[in-house]
């Protein structure tokens, strides 16, 4: 059962421009989190953003949250050929009460030329 | 540095033949997960333990199953493998998701031809 949606699935930009990357889901939430995965490894925790929270900043990373829209954003500031990977939203769908098991989207590819 | 490690980087199995991807942890980590990754599906979970011997099915649990001796060690075990079992298998472990998020490790790619 796929709880988040990425939007776009593929996104290339050039260095130095912004990525915008958009997530929807479909349940109430404890909270929602952005992975990266380069090609072929494992993915890498980017950032949580709590469903009380509006907005988080890490480094080139914001992050956005309407739960009215049960949507989130995931924008990266003057981006660099390295951070060409996948980036994928994980939801806590409140629906699971054992811990918390995350759900994840499809991903957005981020391809960001030199 | 923390880690989550996975035996195998890749593994090429015959149909029929049962199969062990192994999960180790060194974070003393309470929950572990058996995601699979397919193109245009996305991560779909497998499996997952939220203590020692214990294991609860996830969303696509069939022709699969988990075993949990010990707390840091996780087994994905493919009774009988399928051609359609072919995928990027990836563990994951946490402590307290909701404030950490989990740890994967660096998957295993598993053909099974």
């Amino acid at each position: 059962s796929q709880q988040g949606e990425e939007d776009p699935q593929a996104l290339s930009i050039q260095e130095g421009e912004n990525a915008t990357m958009n997530c929807s889901y479909k349940t109430s939430i404890n909270n929602l989190q952005w992975y990266r995965q380069n090609s072929g490894r494992g993915l890498v925790h980017l950032i949580l953003i709590r469903s009380n929270e509006r907005e988080k900043h890490s480094g080139r990373l914001r992050v956005t949250l309407d739960t009215s829209k049960k949507s989130s954003s995931l924008l990266i500031t003057a981006s660099r050929a390295a951070d060409t990977a996948s980036y994928f939203c994980a939801t806590d769908a409140m629906i699971y009460n054992q811990g918390g098991k995350l759900i994840f989207g499809q991903g957005t590819e981020l391809s960001v030329k030199p | 540095d923390v880690k989550v490690t996975q035996s195998s980087r890749y593994l090429v199995k015959r149909t029929g033949e049962k199969v062990f991807l192994e999960c180790v942890q060194d974070m003393d980590h309470e929950n572990m997960f058996w995601y699979r990754q397919d193109p245009g599906l996305g991560l779909r979970l497998i499996y997952f333990s939220y203590d020692v011997k214990m294991k609860e099915k996830g969303d696509i649990p069939e022709g699969y199953s988990v075993s949990r001796e010990k707390k840091e060690r996780f087994s994905l075990i493919l009774e009988s493998a399928s051609t359609n079992q072919t995928s990027m298998y990836l563990c994951a472990s946490s402590k307290s998701q909701e404030i950490y998020g989990y740890t994967f490790g660096s998957g295993t790619r598993l053909t099974v031809v």
